[in-house]
């Protein structure tokens, strides 16, 4: 039971490219986020998808797309990469929305140059 | 907007001795408020959660407390070890079925 994971750990890129952070759970959870961390500051909520086929923005969505692939996987896309994203990118899941208990995959540390 | 405030930002402590950190929310309607434990370059875990049904909730040596009158909940860890030592976030679950979460206390533990 491998819980939730992330690809990649770490991603250098350039302004303006593009790229997906990919994101599964294993534990049959229907609902899913996408969260950025900075120093200093608590965790932001980017998008979240509660069920299948459905997705909603979070606080910080500006520059950054989603994709609710099927129940397992959740990825997120930066389609034109600026300095002011580069952060850590957590994945988080829950059996439901109105269970708010979350679990988070490991992380990506993106740096954008 | 919704916010979570957290207090203080640094915690340092004795081993042995007691910690607590509080938060304060802004939205009367939360109703879900958890504790999650960050480990240098780890992700964030659970420890520790209490609804609004609940005043307190403890856990061994880690407790939470609510007053939803005053919208402030707080971490109690008591006999602190040098594992202790990590970021400690608070969030308040909104109607939305969000965690709005706080800016994280560092807790140091001096041995």
């Amino acid at each position: 039971n491998a819980g939730v994971t992330q690809t990649p750990k770490f991603q250098v890129l350039k302004t303006g490219q593009s790229m997906t952070l990919q994101c599964a759970q294993d534990m049959n959870h229907n609902s899913m986020y996408w969260y950025r961390q900075d120093p200093g500051m608590g965790l932001r909520l980017i998008y979240y998808s509660a069920s299948e086929g459905t997705t909603d923005k979070g606080e910080v969505p500006n520059g950054y797309n989603v994709s609710r692939l099927n129940k397992r996987e959740f990825s997120l896309r930066l389609e034109s990469a600026a300095p002011s994203q580069t952060s850590v990118y957590f994945c988080a899941s829950s059996t439901s929305a109105l269970i708010y208990e979350q679990y988070f995959g490991p992380g990506t540390r993106l740096t954008v140059t | 907007g919704e916010n979570v405030e957290q207090h203080p930002s640094t915690l340092s402590v004795q081993e042995g001795d007691s910690a607590v950190i509080k938060c304060t929310y802004s939205d009367s309607a939360s109703n879900y408020f958890p504790w999650y434990k960050q480990e240098l370059g780890k992700r964030p875990q659970l420890i520790i959660d209490i609804r609004s049904n609940v005043g307190e909730k403890k856990d061994q040596r880690i407790a939470v407390t609510l007053n939803k009158t005053a919208k402030h909940f707080s971490l109690h860890i008591t006999e602190t070890q040098p594992e202790d030592s990590a970021v400690y976030f608070c969030a308040a679950g909104n109607s939305n079925y969000q965690l709005i979460w706080g800016a994280g206390t560092k807790l140091i533990i001096k041995p």
